[in-house]
């Protein structure tokens, strides 16, 4: 059973307007919320957090916002770049996350120019 | 300041043989982790280590094995290589709660 969903496998968006990814969590045990970025042939690389004492979490271009009683949080872009053309993973952890992250499926997101 | 260093890159082993995934990291970070990444899904827990000398299962433990004899190492073994394992494996590493900091993967095909 998928603890965290991302059910948007892929996302085509045009250049300079907002990217929107989403993703929803069942484990009421998650406080903490990732997203990474991942190229081709790359490791992911860490994005941007949440911790679920906050709503919302901003850094330039990319804010995450969670949403706790719908057990869903959100990444948006603005504006978005040809460079953000990647896979977004979202991630969460329970309890300082010593035990791991779990992933969801990711999206593939496709800035068109 | 290499970050988490992964070999080999790539690599093809034949079913029943066996090998040995090296990962070292030099940010003194005492949490490390194996993921693999099979095409289409999440990356899924292995093993991790909270510090040398622990270890302890994850998600999909079977057919693999680790050892942390030191803070900077974490190398994953695969004893009887299946068609099976065939994956994308990642290994990772951080502080405590916060960012992880991925390698740049190892690509594995069993035949």
């Amino acid at each position: 059973d998928q603890q965290v969903k991302q059910n948007s496998p892929s996302l085509s968006v045009q250049e300079g307007r907002i990217s929107i990814l989403n993703c929803d969590y069942t484990n009421s045990m998650f406080d903490y919320f990732l997203w990474y970025k991942k190229y081709p042939a790359e490791g992911p690389t860490f994005l941007i957090s949440i911790s679920s004492i906050k709503d919302k979490n901003e850094d330039g271009r990319f804010t995450v916002f969670l949403n706790k009683s719908a057990k869903h949080l959100s990444l948006h872009i603005v504006p978005s770049q040809p460079g953000d053309s990647a896979v977004y993973f979202c991630a969460a952890s329970d309890g300082g996350g010593a035990d791991g992250l779990t992933f969801g499926k990711g999206t593939h997101l496709i800035i068109q120019p | 300041n290499a970050g988490v260093t992964q070999t080999p890159k790539f690599r093809i082993l034949k079913i029943g043989q066996s090998m040995t995934l090296q990962c070292a990291q030099d940010m003194n970070h005492n949490y490390m982790y194996w993921y693999r990444q099979d095409p289409g899904m999440g990356l899924k827990l292995i093993y991790y280590s909270v510090g040398a000398g622990i270890t302890d299962k994850g998600e999909v433990p079977n057919g693999y094995n680790v050892s942390r004899s030191t803070t900077e190492d974490f190398p994953l073994r695969l004893e009887l290589a299946a068609p099976s394992q065939t994956s994308v494996y990642f290994c990772a590493s951080t502080l405590l709660e916060g960012e992880a900091f991925f390698g740049q993967g190892t690509r594995l095909t069993v035949v």
